[in-house]
């Protein structure tokens, strides 16, 4: 079964200073790969989404942007910081069917 | 707009009780899925439930989907402490080119308090 890996777990980051939160994946190949982002504990909101290498989606106009370098890698990254950005964000992957597996997301807090 | 929609928002419980959550959802759909998030950490995949069944179990728990009324419940048998959680419905499932790509839509949860 797959196996997420998301850090940093928690950080704490300034408003205009730039972002960057990695994950991998284990236990599959050519998976795809997702980026959430859960604001006050509640519902989960899909920010980008890879079926592969540099094929990337984004599902709403945003501050952020996303990568992927390579088959099992997923990078959420920004240039500068917005307050509005703060959020607990989550990693996700499936393969071969609908049941998506997630990481144990990255708290930010943009001070 | 929201696809999957809780309900309740919040339910509180005792031990041994049985909890039932609802999710009603807009559009036409693959599957519903529902998920687990204990406090501060990632969700964790409880069950999915395709558009052409009626009911699933998985140890204590029950889903059933009626896509006549575009909604699903998650029923939590002898519900235990460790059950306190929020509780998600996702709906999705689309083909992309013969690949499913498994874009989810997540409802805002019903946060379950179980009390010893």
């Amino acid at each position: 079964s797959q196996t997420i890996h998301q850090w940093p777990a928690t950080l704490v980051q300034p408003v205009g200073s730039p972002l960057s939160l990695e994950c991998t994946v284990e236990g599959t190949s050519n998976p795809n790969l997702y980026w959430y982002r859960q604001a006050a504990g509640r519902g989960l909101q899909l920010l980008f989404y890879s079926i592969g290498i540099d094929q990337i989606s984004s599902e709403v106009p945003q501050n952020l942007s996303a990568s992927r370098p390579q088959d099992r890698q997923f990078i959420l990254s920004s240039k500068k910081l917005l307050l509005s950005d703060s959020g607990f964000y989550l990693c996700a992957c499936s393969a071969y069917g609908n049941t998506i597996y997630f990481g144990e997301g990255s708290w930010l807090t943009v001070v | 707009s929201q696809q999957g929609e809780e309900d309740p928002q919040a339910l509180s419980i005792q031990e041994g009780e049985n909890a039932t959550m609802n999710c009603s959802y807009k559009t036409s759909i693959n599957n519903l899925q529902w998920y687990r998030q204990n406090s501060g950490r990632g969700l964790v995949h409880l069950i999915l439930i395709r558009s052409n069944e009626r009911e699933k179990h998985s140890g204590r728990l029950r889903v059933t989907l009626d896509t006549s009324k575009k909604s699903s419940s998650l029923l939590i048998t002898a519900s235990r402490a460790a059950d306190t959680a929020s509780y998600f419905c996702a709906t999705g499932g689309s083909n992309a080119g013969g690949t499913s790509y498994g874009k989810l839509t997540f409802g805002q949860g019903t946060i379950l308090t179980v009390h010893p």
